[in-house]
């Protein structure tokens, strides 16, 4: 069975911090990975994408991929009540296969 | 640019009533999905369908059936709801299921209720 786990939450943390997701996954074999944000009645929209092991910059947001472990984060720095919203993390596990889906970690940025 | 549209946004049937929830993209994507998404469970993959003229089975199919129509439309159909299928459903699509950078791109969903 091919499975991504996160948190469920909520992670709460104060306007300004830095908020720390994390996401583990079951198959070594897995190739590309993903973070999608989804806010309350909403689809869910990709923020960032990594494939290879290490950090990953944009604005914001950090994707950190360490493969050995098993283990990819998001971290999203001076946090703002508008990232208040479910963060979804999703993993290709290899060849021609759909991504798979954690329950996602619900944040919530306290002003 | 419309990108994946979905209809009907919202749908209320009685237990055993069929109906077809209908997908479209104009991204030119040759792969398209099914999922469902209820409250803490994330989202569940029910059918997809890797290029025109395949279906496969996902992680939740039984109750459901669909139909990749043609390059731009695919549907998903209940024969006989059951209140188990409320939920909400997104389709979405990627370029190619055959590459690793699979994108995914979700259409606003449709809210399905069965009484």
């Amino acid at each position: 069975q091919k499975e991504v786990e996160q948190n469920s939450g909520p992670l709460s943390v104060p306007e300004g911090a830095i908020a720390s997701l994390n996401c583990t996954y079951s198959d070594r074999v897995s190739q590309s990975f993903f973070w999608y944000r989804q806010y309350s009645g909403k689809s869910p929209e990709l923020i960032m994408s990594i494939y290879s092991n290490g950090d990953k910059e944009d604005g914001r947001f950090t994707a950190q991929l360490n493969k050995a472990s098993q283990y990819v984060s998001l971290l999203i720095r001076d946090s703002q009540p508008s990232d208040s919203a479910t963060y979804l993390c999703a993993v290709n596990m290899g060849g021609n296969t759909p991504l798979v889906f954690g329950k996602g970690t619900r944040l919530s940025v306290i002003a | 640019n419309a990108g994946v549209t979905q209809t009907p946004k919202f749908q209320v049937l009685k237990t055993g009533q069929s109906m077809t929830l209908q997908c479209a993209q104009d991204m030119n994507h040759n792969s398209m999905y099914w999922y469902r998404q209820d409250p803490g469970m994330g989202l569940r993959l029910i059918y997809y369908s890797a290029s025109e003229g395949t279906t496969d089975k996902g992680e939740v199919p039984n109750g459901y059936n669909v139909s990749r129509l043609n390059k731009r439309e695919f549907s998903l159909r209940l024969e006989s709801a059951a209140p188990s299928q409320t939920s909400v459903y997104f389709c979405a699509s990627t370029p190619s299921i055959f590459s690793g950078a699979n994108v995914l791109t979700f259409g606003a969903g449709s809210r399905l209720t069965v009484l």
